[in-house]
């Protein structure tokens, strides 16, 4: 198993440009997150899912959106970056949390910058 | 609104020595509490958890402590060792918006000298 995946690695944007951050698990989980992670302010939830087909806002969504239309992949797009938005993003995963999944598998991190 | 504070944000100590890292929450709905390890240019890797039914969960070095009446547990570590230096989030979960949700903590940078 692959576990959680990532791409890019590092990324660098100008202001305005827009991408998609990747993400993909082959562990069949039904539960995947992105959050960011800057200096002293812990991981931060930006949008969730419990499923294909299902997502929800997190803590700090604005600026961000997602699509789950597989259970493997929820691709994090944005849509006008901004300086605001450098940062590490990890994308998530686990068991679906009411039936007693706990754990989550974090993917290796997104760094990106944005001039 | 700052749901699980944690501290203290960074924490030196001598190998073989004892780190502590505390946390507090509000939400008395939390129900699972687990701490995660991150190595840098990695993404944090769950170490250790423990339910509100329990005081105390050992394994090895690692001891999470329970207070359920004083919302608050820690992480010891005994025996610290360099390999220990990473930066440990503390997180709690509750439900919320059809689904379980954790929170995390802000994160202690531990450093273990030799």
């Amino acid at each position: 198993n692959a576990g959680v995946t990532q791409t890019p690695k590092f990324q660098v944007l100008k202001t305005g440009q827009s991408m998609t951050l990747q993400c993909a698990q082959d562990m069949n989980h039904e539960y995947m997150s992105w959050y960011r992670q800057d200096p002293g302010m812990g991981l931060r939830l930006i949008h969730y899912s419990v499923g294909a087909g299902i997502t929800d806002q997190g803590e700090v969504p604005n600026g961000y959106n997602v699509s789950r239309s597989t259970t493997e992949d929820f691709p994090l797009r944005l849509l006008s970056a901004a300086p605001s938005q450098t940062s590490v993003y990890f994308c998530a995963s686990s068991r679906a949390m009411a039936s007693g999944g706990n754990e989550q598998f974090f993917g290796p991190g997104t760094r990106l910058t944005v001039l | 609104q700052q749901q699980v504070k944690q501290s203290p944000q960074s924490l030196i100590v001598q190998k073989g020595g004892i780190s502590i890292i505390n946390c507090a929450y509000e939400n008395t709905a939390f129900d699972y509490f687990p701490w995660y390890q991150q190595f840098p240019g990695k993404g944090p890797a769950l170490l250790i958890a423990i339910r509100p039914d329990v005081s105390e969960k050992k394994e090895g070095r690692f001891t999470i402590s329970f207070n359920k009446s004083a919302k608050q547990f820690s992480l010891h570590i005994m025996d610290s060792q360099p390999g220990d230096s990473a930066t440990y989030f503390c997180a709690a979960r509750g439900w919320a918006g059809g689904s379980y949700i954790p929170t995390f903590g802000r994160g202690t940078s531990l450093i273990v000298h030799p």
